[in-house]
């Protein structure tokens, strides 16, 4: 039912880079901001990104995001094992007048 | 600190209703917008619900709309949800967060940056 959508997986050893795509539509990457949440296990989301490619105080420089025409991505470089867990895109719709989530992509650390 | 504690979910029978609670602590409530989001059980986030500062406007997702509300009371600092109708679909862990919104002439930057920990509402007879 997502209409952002995110490979349901990735992964790499530590100190890898690892990329997560977002695609949408129109309605929502292509004209308004988008964000990045992380979700470590069991616990709830956090702000990761926002505006696209901003970082709040405390997110370590190694994630950084980036937005091209209706698709966002998400880059983690220098992977370390705390990164392990769920990272989900966001944006609002115009044509829903809502907020959509990706689908949720898993990281794991080989 | 900058607070959000959500309460009042619970086992409900389908057709049910519950109340959410969420009490805000650490910064001027009256001065941020706020909203609700779920998760149901292994899945993802879905947003529910989105209360206005500038004109108290409110926005609801398609599957929640006509049975949920959400209200704020700003001398509680408390943010609610209302939930009426409930189905076992609706089964999941409601968070609220505080809402960053900024629009200009041809986008709308909306994000979350404060979490609260959330509370789970089941609906199952």
């Amino acid at each position: 039912q997502s209409v952002l959508t995110q490979p349901p997986s990735a992964s790499g050893t530590p100190g890898q880079r690892v990329t997560i795509s977002c695609s949408g539509g129109s309605s929502n990457i292509g004209s308004n901001s988008v964000s990045w949440y992380q979700q470590l296990p069991r616990t709830a989301p956090k702000l990761l990104i926002y505006t696209d490619n901003q970082r709040p105080s405390g997110v370590p420089d190694r994630f950084s995001g980036s937005t091209s025409g209706t698709s966002a991505s998400l880059a983690i470089s220098g992977l370390q094992s705390e990164d392990e867990a769920d990272y989900f895109c966001a944006a609002w719709d115009d044509r829903l007048h809502g907020y959509v989530f990706g689908t949720g992509t898993k990281v794991t650390v080989l | 600190e900058v607070q959000l504690v959500e309460s009042g979910g619970g086992l409900v029978q389908p057709g049910g209703s519950l109340r959410l609670s969420c009490a805000a602590s650490g910064f001027t409530f009256s001065s941020y917008e706020m909203n609700w989001v779920r998760q149901a059980p292994g899945k993802g986030l879905q947003w529910v619900s989105y209360i206005r500062l500038s004109d108290n406007s409110v926005y609801y997702a398609d599957p929640v709309k006509g049975r949920f509300t959400i209200s704020r009371d700003n001398a509680k600092n408390s943010l609610y949800l209302q939930m009426n109708s409930l189905r076992a679909e609706d089964t999941a862990v409601y968070y609220c967060a505080r809402v960053r919104s900024m629009s200009t002439e041809s986008s709308f930057n909306y994000y979350m940056d404060v979490w609260g920990k959330g509370t789970t509402v089941t609906v199952s007879s």
